[in-house]
């Protein structure tokens, strides 16, 4: 299996702040890469799909970038709805596995 | 805009069979890959597997000798079966659309318990 490895775990941010989530693939995956966003309660939703692009209707804070075994997901300027947590994604092989998650909180 | 609702019981006990059903609406269960995903109680997601044209399943390896997916084409719903669960079974499971190599859509969610 692929593992995929997101750091940081957990980080505390205020409102404005620039974010930045990292995920790590334990061999190439291209940019085969999604990016969901997870509020509790409910089920992860799309954000970044194919590494970089930016599904419908997320808004254009959210961007992603990375190839091979290294991604990132930033969020240029948090909003009070972005606190929740984020997961990555590889769908180059399966079985489909996911990053332990990454929880923003302020 | 496509819409998916998991139904089952709520709790399970050890060593019998889950049983879950995905009844889908605003897309044909014909096409795209139908997904399994739980999230433990300690909220790390695991994929379950998929099916897919008019039958074909992949599972994940951890699962795969006590898992089989299904379609209902008559009334445009996958289900899920889990045998010989255990308290390590206790999740929420999500079933979900995936298209091009993407989880487009995802069900609420439905929490399932393992317990005597």
């Amino acid at each position: 299996d692929i593992q995929m490895t997101q750091s940081p775990s957990s980080l505390s941010a205020s409102a404005g702040d620039r974010v930045t989530i990292t995920c790590r693939a334990s061999e190439t995956i291209s940019t085969y890469l999604n990016w969901y966003q997870q509020t509790p309660g409910k089920a992860p939703r799309l954000l970044i799909h194919d590494a970089s692009s930016l599904h419908s209707g997320v808004p254009s804070r959210f961007s992603g970038r990375g190839s091979g075994t290294d991604f990132m997901l930033t969020i240029s300027t948090l909003q009070p709805e972005d606190f929740a947590t984020y997961y990555c994604q590889q769908s180059y092989k399966t079985p489909r596995t996911f990053g332990q998650g990454t929880k923003v909180d302020i | 805009q496509v819409h998916l609702q998991e139904s089952g019981p709520g709790l399970v006990t050890p060593s019998e069979t889950l049983s879950l059903t995905c009844a889908v609406s605003g897309a044909s269960i014909n096409s795209y890959y139908w997904s399994w995903i739980r999230q433990s109680p300690g909220g790390g997601l695991e994929w379950i597997g998929y099916i897919y044209s008019l039958g074909s399943t992949t599972y994940n390896p951890s699962l795969e000798s006590r898992v089989t997916l299904s379609l209902d084409t008559s009334k445009n719903q996958c289900s899920l079966r889990l045998t010989s669960v255990t308290a390590a079974d206790t999740a929420v499971y999500y079933c979900a659309r995936e298209s091009r190599f993407r989880l487009l859509d995802w069900g609420q969610g439905t929490l399932v318990t393992v317990s005597s």
